[in-house]
């Protein structure tokens, strides 16, 4: 089993809608969780870390589920702005090795 | 605050060539330290990680090392590139227990 888990995607959503990604991750240590997006020949941004409690900023939510080892982003109101990939990162405890999903794509059609 | 960077940003190498692409880090001390590749098309693969000077942890065996002479910088080396070494690399820290991650601005690989 990969160590971090994506929707293989890509995914293609009108603009306006609702999207949700899902990411599993196999290590029960892991200790911080995070989504970042990338675009197409740029270096990952930051676009939450994730928390237990869940947290969420503007159209953006992100869930943290321990027990199920699952992690979900939900983006509201999509914008075409939005198209990009998302990655679901895992820092391990101990080694705080940082382990990539592969990344979802997203294309928000006008 | 921390910062890094990573350099050259782009560059052509032909098969056989060397390589050497170098990631410093600012604002810290004893960094984790990260170099990730990224092929076309393709997820962020670990390639090594290091937690401290001369640790290097290697993730992928293949034509490619790395070595930290200094706390704050992390170089990525071949003696010979291949064709199959072309892509997008990443360097990255983790601050400690890895709460925050830091990326370089990337370097685009092309071996022709």
């Amino acid at each position: 089993r990969k160590e971090v888990e994506q929707d293989p995607g890509p995914f293609n959503v009108p603009e306006g809608a609702t999207v949700a990604f899902n990411c599993t991750y196999s290590n029960s240590a892991s200790q911080s969780f995070f989504w970042y997006r990338q675009d197409c020949r740029k270096e990952p941004k930051l676009l939450m870390s994730v928390y237990s409690s869940g947290n969420e900023d503007g159209r953006f939510t992100a869930q943290l589920n321990r027990a199920s080892q699952y992690i979900s982003l939900l983006i509201r109101d999509s914008k075409l702005s939005d198209s990009a990939t998302y990655l679901c990162v895992v820092v391990k405890v101990g080694d705080d090795k940082i382990i990539f999903g592969k990344g979802t794509r997203l294309h928000i059609l006008p | 605050s921390q910062t890094i960077h990573q350099w050259p940003a782009t560059l052509v190498q032909p098969v056989g060539s060397p390589l050497s692409l170098e990631c410093t880090v600012e604002g810290t001390s004893n960094p984790n330290l990260y170099w990730y590749r990224q092929a076309a098309g393709r997820g962020l693969q670990l390639l090594f990680y290091s937690i401290g000077i001369g640790q290097i942890s290697s993730e992928v065996p293949q034509n490619l090392s790395a070595s930290r002479p200094q706390d704050r910088q992390f170089i990525l080396s071949s003696k010979k590139l291949l064709l199959s070494d072309s892509g997008f690399y990443l360097c990255a820290q983790t601050t400690l227990r890895g709460n925050t991650i830091y990326f370089g601005e990337g370097s685009w690989l092309t071996v022709v």
